[in-house]
């Protein structure tokens, strides 16, 4: 069964500081990832998506994510934190059947200034 | 295009009630989906329509949840008999194409 794992319910950093959010995918095949952002009260903002094209996916608000078939990761990353990322974060794989989109459990990202 | 429009935002209901929700996606979709998400966790996939075809149900839709999509424009989804466990953030999502989905805002559901 495919799945997704994100290894941290919270990540907290200061404002200007990088952003590491963990992700690690299970999959029989080579799965197409995405990550979302979800600000409260608002509906979920793709940030940027792999399709097995370059592992190294560039996205919105300068986040980007690398894809390691190795370590089965997907990790999403930006330079420098700015308060308005604070938001919560999904890592989601696309089932490979059908158009199913399966959601890890989120990473709530604090930003402190 | 206003994106994908969900009515209504908030329900609060009494349990034992039932409740329809409505989703109007970017109308040149043809595809539709609805999830489900509850508190804490990610969303969860309920049920897909193609057109006005519902092409696949989750195990989680129990015989208390109908999803239509009729002429394959907006659709609804009711809960009949509503429990406490029913009560989550209700997600619709279009797309035209198998990577471009768009979610709407969702809507609230609270059971009493």
């Amino acid at each position: 069964a495919q799945s997704v794992t994100q290894l941290d319910s919270h990540v907290s950093v200061s404002e200007g500081t990088p952003v590491l959010l963990r992700c690690n995918y299970s999959s029989s095949y080579s799965p197409s990832l995405f990550w979302y952002v979800q600000h409260p009260n608002k509906g979920l903002q793709l940030l940027l998506k792999y399709t097995s094209a370059a592992t190294l996916v560039k996205g919105i608000n300068g986040f980007e994510a690398e894809f390691k078939k190795s370590e089965t990761s997907f990790h999403l990353t930006k330079p420098s934190a700015h308060m308005s990322d604070a938001a919560e974060y999904f890592c989601v794989l696309r089932r490979e059947y059908g158009n199913k989109l399966v959601f890890g459990a989120g990473t709530i990202l604090r930003v402190k200034s | 295009d206003t994106g994908v429009s969900q009515n209504p935002r908030h329900k609060i209901t009494k349990r034992g009630q039932n409740v329809t929700f409505r989703c109007d996606p970017i109308s040149e979709h043809n595809r539709l989906y609805w999830y489900r998400q509850t508190l804490g966790q990610g969303p969860e996939f309920l049920t897909y329509f193609q057109n006005e075809a519902q092409l696949e149900k989750s195990r989680l839709l129990s015989d208390r949840f109908s999803a239509e999509r009729p002429k394959g424009s907006f659709s609804t989804l009711e809960i009949q008999r509503t429990e406490q466990g029913d009560s989550a953030m209700y997600l619709c999502a279009s797309s035209t194409r198998p990577y471009g989905y768009t979610f709407g805002s969702g809507t609230r559901l609270t059971v009493v």
